[in-house]
Parts: structure tokens; C-alpha cells; sequence
């Protein structure tokens, strides 16, 4: 199993700019989720997702959409990079919501600079 | 509000001296209870879990984190520290709104000295 796996692993924006931040897992995990890593601040929770087709909004949701068409795939778009974007975006997966009780994998992770 | 908090940016101990990373949580319901490494340029990786039981819980690389109800704490210690284990550690638990996610504290930098 490749586990979670996100590209790209380095990306520099324009202000303005839009991208997606794809991110994938292979062992079949129905919770999915989208952190951000800012210095000082933890992980913080920016999407999240129980199912293929339901997703739901974490701490900071502002800026940024997701979609969860199957299983495997949960995407993060930002529709218009602002500055204060900047930051290292981590994907997670885990095997069971209803107790989320089970250990959360985590991508590598991407780095993503807006100038 | 459901929250975890990690008191402590850094946390610096001499190789072969215990170590003790702090966390305390505030959660409706039964706190779930977690605790993950990140090393360098890397993702997340999890060292244990509380969920129920025994208040030790023993995790990977030699690390326990004893849980508190008391005192809302589930704090990380290992009883003899080595240099590798030098990285950042998160507290992380699971809080209830409309579904049930996992939130993270903001980290502790343990350094551990030759």
C-alpha cells in the first residue's frame, strides 16, 4: 500500500492564482481530512470528510473547497491564493468515523507559498 | 469550548534523563486521546492513543502517556531520553460538534541534548 499519498509536494502562488492539492489513500478509509500547519499553531483542521459525498467544515474553512466524489480522493482547492494561505497543508486519512478511535495517517504533506 | 492544549513550546532534557511532554484537553463526553510525532520535513506519526482502560498507555519508541481525569491531562513522558527522539509532538483529541473530528494542540519541540 502506497498509504496517503498528496502532490504536489512544492507549489508557489500568485495572489489571485487558484490550485487544487490532491491527496489519495489506498486502504480504503472512509474519514478523510485537510490540515494546516502554521508555526505556533498546530494542526489546524480546515475540511474534513466521513464519506464519499459528505464533507463537512473543520476550524478554518474560509478560502478553501472540497469535494469527495470517491472513496480514495479528497482534493483541496483554493479558488483565489491569498498570502495569508502560505503554510503546510497535511492530508489525513482513518479507517472508521463513527469512533474515530483509529489511528489518523498522514501525507507528507505540501508546502505551499502565495506571494 | 472543546480544545487540547500544550503548555510548553520546547521542552529540553539530557540524554538518558526521564522527559515529560504536557497536555491537558477540555472535552464534552469521553475524551479520546492522542499523541503524534513529526520529524523533520515529514508527515505526522502516530505514537498512542487513550481510549479506554488503563490509564498508562504504552506507545511506540519506548513512550507511555498516563491519562488523568482530574486533571484533564494525558501527558507524554519516556524514562530514559535519547537524542532521536528529538522532534515536535502534538496532543490531539476527538471533539463532538456535528460530527466527530480530531483537533491538535499547537505542538512542543522536544530537544534532547547529548
Amino acid at each position: 500500500n502506497a498509504g496517503v499519498t498528496q502532490t504536489p509536494k512544492f507549489q508557489v502562488l500568485k495572489t489571485g492564482q487558484s490550485m487544487t492539492l490532491q491527496c489519495a489513500q489506498d486502504m480504503n478509509h472512509e474519514y478523510m481530512s485537510w490540515y494546516r500547519q502554521d508555526p505556533g499553531m498546530g494542526l489546524r483542521l480546515i475540511h474534513y470528510s466521513v464519506g464519499a459525498g459528505i464533507t463537512d467544515q473543520g476550524e478554518v474553512p474560509n478560502g478553501y473547497n472540497v469535494s469527495r466524489s470517491t472513496t480514495e480522493d479528497f482534493p483541496l482547492r483554493l479558488l483565489s491564493a491569498a498570502p495569508s494561505q502560505t503554510s503546510v497543508y497535511f492530508c489525513a486519512s482513518s479507517r472508521q468515523e463513527t469512533t474515530s478511535t483509529d489511528t489518523q495517517y498522514f501525507g507528507p504533506g505540501t508546502r505551499l507559498t502565495v506571494l | 469550548a472543546q480544545s487540547v492544549a500544550q503548555p510548553e513550546d520546547q521542552v529540553n532534557v539530557a540524554e538518558g534523563n526521564p522527559l515529560t511532554v504536557k497536555c491537558t484537553y477540555s472535552v464534552s463526553g469521553n475524551p479520546y486521546l492522542f499523541w503524534y510525532v513529526q520529524y523533520p520535513n515529514r508527515g505526522l506519526q502516530f505514537l498512542l492513543k487513550y481510549i479506554t482502560g488503563d490509564n498508562l498507555v504504552k506507545g511506540s519508541y519506548g513512550f507511555e502517556a498516563e491519562f488523568n481525569k482530574s486533571q484533564t491531562s494525558f501527558h507524554l513522558k519516556k524514562p530514559s531520553a535519547l537524542v532521536s527522539d528529538s522532534a515536535l509532538y502534538f496532543c490531539a483529541v476527538r471533539v463532538y460538534s456535528s460530527a466527530s473530528k480530531i483537533i491538535f494542540g499547537s505542538g512542543t519541540r522536544l530537544s534532547i541534548r547529548p
